[in-house]
């Protein structure tokens, strides 16, 4: 079945870039989002990028799909105490069916 | 007001017993979900429904049932609970073209 993968933690400092990664094995996906849960809250959706897209940018926060690779990254630019969360990347079809979750990677931000 | 609410937010049940959890959005969406979240292993889709009349089994539905009472509500049932149905259970809906999902706060259920 399909899988999506990330790494499960992840520190930086206060005011640098974030990047989290996550790769998936499904070649159907049209769909491609990253979600934020924050202690004690549901998840968040924070952008989705559509499959024949290779980049979309949205304030702080810039989403790179390598589709070859089937690779999916999060920057985060200026990094802040608010941002520590955990992060879900997510997949899905064109009909929205089945929507697959990473195990989720915790961001730590360090003063 | 949040716009998927799910309760209760925190049960504590014991082993066999039945238990109900329960769902309402005002988003007005067509699809509703229901999510388990395990540490390490992200969110598993448990049954899915695309409107009142369908019901679809997930990834991981056994030990489950759901029904879909009206559009606003879609409720999950533990007929009879296990310590490994110890979890957070999360809500979702989404609107016909399914492609952004709306999560409720969660419910964390503990199984002694």
């Amino acid at each position: 079945g399909e899988d999506v993968e990330q790494s499960l933690f992840l520190s930086v400092r206060e005011g640098d870039s974030s990047v989290i990664n996550c790769t998936y094995t499904d070649s159907s996906s049209t769909y491609l989002y990253w979600y934020k849960q924050e202690p004690g809250a549901g998840l968040q959706l924070l952008t989705y990028i559509f499959s024949n897209m290779d980049m979309k940018q949205d304030q702080r926060l810039t989403v790179l799909l390598n589709k070859k690779d089937k690779h999916l990254s999060l920057r985060i630019a200026d990094t802040q105490t608010g941002d520590s969360a955990i992060y879900f990347c997510a997949e899905t079809d064109n009909y929205g069916q089945n929507f697959v979750f990473g195990p989720g990677t915790r961001l730590s931000v360090l003063p | 007001d949040a716009d998927v609410t799910q309760t209760p937010r925190n049960r504590i049940t014991k082993t066999g017993k039945r238990i109900m959890l329960e769902c309402s959005q005002t988003k007005g969406h067509d699809r509703m979900y229901w999510y388990r979240q395990d540490p390490g292993l992200g969110l598993r889709l448990i049954y899915y429904s695309f409107d009142v009349k369908d019901i679809n089994k997930g990834e991981i539905s056994d030990g489950y049932s759901v029904s879909r009472q009206a559009q606003a509500k879609f409720s999950l049932s533990l007929e009879s609970a296990i310590p490994n149905q110890t979890a957070l259970y999360f809500c979702a809906t989404s609107d016909y073209k399914g492609n952004e999902q709306y999560f409720g706060p969660g419910t964390r259920l503990t199984v002694t």
